[in-house]
């Protein structure tokens, strides 16, 4: 099973900054089919990126992913508000997933 | 609108069992793989199992694998998740998602059920 971290555990940024967050699997993701997820208190999750880089349907264009092999990133350009939440990622290989264990993006 | 609305939560003692299901609408439910994802209080999303779009196909993460099933009926639009001999570990809100097509991502989530394992 792939293993994913997520780093770091906790982002404190302000709006209208850049944000990195940072996805490392413990092998190759097959594929590069590697997802991110953006996640509100008392939310289902929601789909941001899928195949490392492809965003999903009504996705700001701030929102971006990249990566490869075992090293991923999602990048946020420049933070809205609303954008303040937990992100996940997600990957595929061998029939089964795996999530990473989320970063927390909070207002500093 | 496409929309995943789970069912079937609640309170169970240690060992026994519970159903959950996931009615689907807004969209051809039969032309799309579904999951089961997880969500222990506090804690961080877990997937569980995922059915192939024609139900031929089940595949489960190892801590639940024997003692839950996926399954779906087409012909309701719902998919189900049977939980067995369930633990205390096995309490968290329960999520349906869709797969997206050619992608192995998930592109709509349902609300959630609520399952409490407790004596």
């Amino acid at each position: 099973e792939i293993v994913l971290t997520q780093s770091p555990g906790t982002l404190s940024l302000s709006p209208g900054e850049r944000a990195t967050l940072s996805c490392r699997a413990s092998q190759s993701v097959t594929s590069n089919y590697l997802a991110w997820y953006q996640q509100k208190p008392g939310q289902a999750p929601r789909l941001l990126i899928y195949d490392a880089s492809s965003r999903a349907t009504g996705i700001p264009d701030r929102f971006s992913g990249s990566g490869s092999g075992t090293d991923f990133t999602l990048t946020i350009s420049r933070l809205e508000p609303e954008d303040f939440a937990v992100y996940y990622c997600q990957q595929y290989g061998s029939s089964l997933y795996t999530f990473g264990q989320g970063t927390k993006l909070e207002i500093k | 609108q496409v929309r995943l609305v789970e069912s079937g939560g609640g309170v169970v003692q240690p060992g026994r069992s519970l159903r959950l299901s996931c009615a689907a609408s807004g969209f051809t439910f039969s032309s799309f793989a579904m999951h089961w994802v997880r969500q222990a209080p506090g804690r961080g999303l877990k997937w569980v199992a995922v059915i192939s779009y024609d139900g031929f196909n089940t595949y489960y993460a190892d801590s639940v694998k024997g003692r839950f099933t996926i399954s779906r009926d087409d012909s309701k639009n719902t998919l189900y998740l049977q939980m067995n001999s369930l633990r205390a570990e096995d309490m968290a809100v329960y999520y349906c998602a869709r797969k997206q097509q050619l992608v192995y991502a998930m592109d709509v989530w349902g609300q959630g059920t609520t399952v409490t394992v407790s004596s």
